[in-house]
């Protein structure tokens, strides 16, 4: 199975800022990965797929990168709605795993 | 309006079992892959199970393979999780979720249901 591990768990930051959160897998998958934000008592949403890929809908400032196994979410400017939980999911091969989550925290 | 509604969740006691449906609504329901995904109280995102959209494909995570069965019917454009077998840390919310492509799991799930709350305990 392929493991999925998140840096940071935690960030804290301020609205404005730029955040990044990585995600490396244990083995290559080119570029099948996804990122999803979920709020708490709300649904995961579909930000990124194929690692770059943006979801229809999702704000510019939310951007994805990398290939092979190791990947970056980034966050330019910071907005108020994006204080959330951040999960990277490689969807390669089954089981589809998910890495472990950050929490995007207000400074 | 594309949406997902699970239902079934409930108490039962370890051993017992519990389906859950999933049903959908505002697109071909057959034509795409369809997963359920668990998330147990404080913790992350963990993958169950997925079927492809005839139902002739199912995978499964090695924790509920030989207890849980996902099915479809696609004449009800429903979504199903039978579910034996059940311990405690198979407690958690369970929530279905639309392929964003077709019959590829390769693209990320774009839209997710609420869930449906399963408390495993004596």
């Amino acid at each position: 199975d392929i493991q999925m591990t998140q840096s940071p768990s935690s960030v804290s930051a301020s609205v404005g800022d730029r955040v990044t959160i990585t995600c490396r897998a244990s083995q290559g998958i080119s570029s099948w990965l996804a990122w999803y934000q979920q709020k708490p008592g709300k649904a995961p949403k579909l930000l990124i797929y194929t690692a770059s890929s943006l979801q229809s809908g999702v704000p510019s400032r939310f951007s994805g990168s990398g290939s092979g196994a190791d990947f970056t979410l980034t966050i330019t400017s910071l907005q108020p709605e994006d204080f959330a939980t951040y999960y990277c999911q490689q969807t390669n091969s089954f089981p589809l795993t998910f890495g472990g989550g950050t929490k995007v925290e207000i400074k | 309006e594309v949406q997902l509604l699970e239902s079934g969740g409930g108490l039962v006691q370890p051993g017992g079992s519990l389906r859950l449906s999933c049903a959908a609504s505002g697109f071909t329901f057959s034509s795409f892959a369809m997963t359920w995904v668990r998330q147990a109280p404080g913790t992350g995102l963990e993958w169950v199970s997925t079927i492809s959209g005839s139902g002739d494909s199912t995978y499964y995570a090695d924790s509920v393979k030989g207890r849980f069965t996902i099915s479809r019917d696609n004449s009800k454009n429903t979504l199903y999780l039978q579910m034996n077998s059940l311990r405690t840390e198979d407690t958690a919310v369970y929530s279905c979720a639309k392929g964003s492509v077709g019959e590829s799991p390769s693209y990320g799930m774009d839209v997710w249901g609420q869930g449906t709350t399963v408390t495993v305990s004596s």
